[in-house]
């Protein structure tokens, strides 16, 4: 069967400080891999999508970027945080047929 | 402007009640319509997926209805549990799109 993890689960980092969240999906191959943000009050909002290692298409330009170093990963950074880059990170992987599956995500609070 | 609304944003019920919770979908061309339940600190998780052509789709205690005329969907629980305590989020796809809503924050008490 299929799994996502995502990790850390919390994070509190000061602004202007580097960003590194983690995402591996196991049990599937060539997954569509995304990277949405929630913040309080708004519905998901879509940042990255990868349909291959290397291949990141940015649905939102601002102060992230993403990465696919393997098939099964998908690492979302920033050099330097923003206060507005608070919130809650979740990372999905996809099927031809568009189910997504999410991890668990991550609570990021920049103070 | 496509564009997913949901009613009301927060409910409470007590433990055993049914609810309904409503979406109005604006987009185009459309696909199909999944509810998500996201538990607290959680991922979302899907629930059902409706297109087109279907009407109702039940998952256990949980009955999502389609009226593609009007562009609405609901999804009613029925005897209500403490772990139905949750958001509930309607996804319109369209194309190979997809939009979120905003969620209804529903609460179960004993």
């Amino acid at each position: 069967s299929q799994t996502i993890h995502q990790w850390p689960a919390t994070l509190v980092q000061p602004v202007g400080s580097p960003l590194s969240l983690e995402c591996t999906v196991e049990g599937t191959s060539n997954p569509n891999l995304y990277w949405y943000r929630q913040a309080a009050g708004r519905g998901l909002q879509l940042l990255f999508y990868s349909v291959g290692i290397g291949q990141i298409s940015s649905e939102v330009p601002q102060n992230l970027s993403a990465s696919r170093p393997q098939d099964r990963q998908f690492i979302l950074s920033s050099k330097k945080l923003l206060l507005s880059d608070s919130g809650f990170y979740l990372c999905a992987w996809g099927t031809e047929r568009p189910t997504l599956h999410f991890g668990n995500g991550t609570r990021l609070t920049v103070t | 402007k496509n564009q997913v609304e949901q009613s009301p944003q927060s409910l409470i019920i007590l433990e055993g009640k049914n609810c309904t919770l409503q979406c109005n979908y604006t987009v185009s061309p459309f696909s199909n319509l999944r509810w998500y339940k996201q538990d607290t600190g959680r991922g979302p998780v899907s629930l059902t997926i409706m297109t087109f052509s279907e009407n109702t789709k039940s998952n256990g205690r949980y009955t999502a209805t389609l009226d593609a005329d009007t562009k609405q969907s609901s999804l009613h629980i029925t005897a209500s549990q403490l772990s139905d305590s949750a958001s509930y989020i309607c996804v319109a796809y369209f194309g190979d799109k997809l939009i979120f809503g905003t969620g209804t924050r529903l609460q179960v008490f004993p």
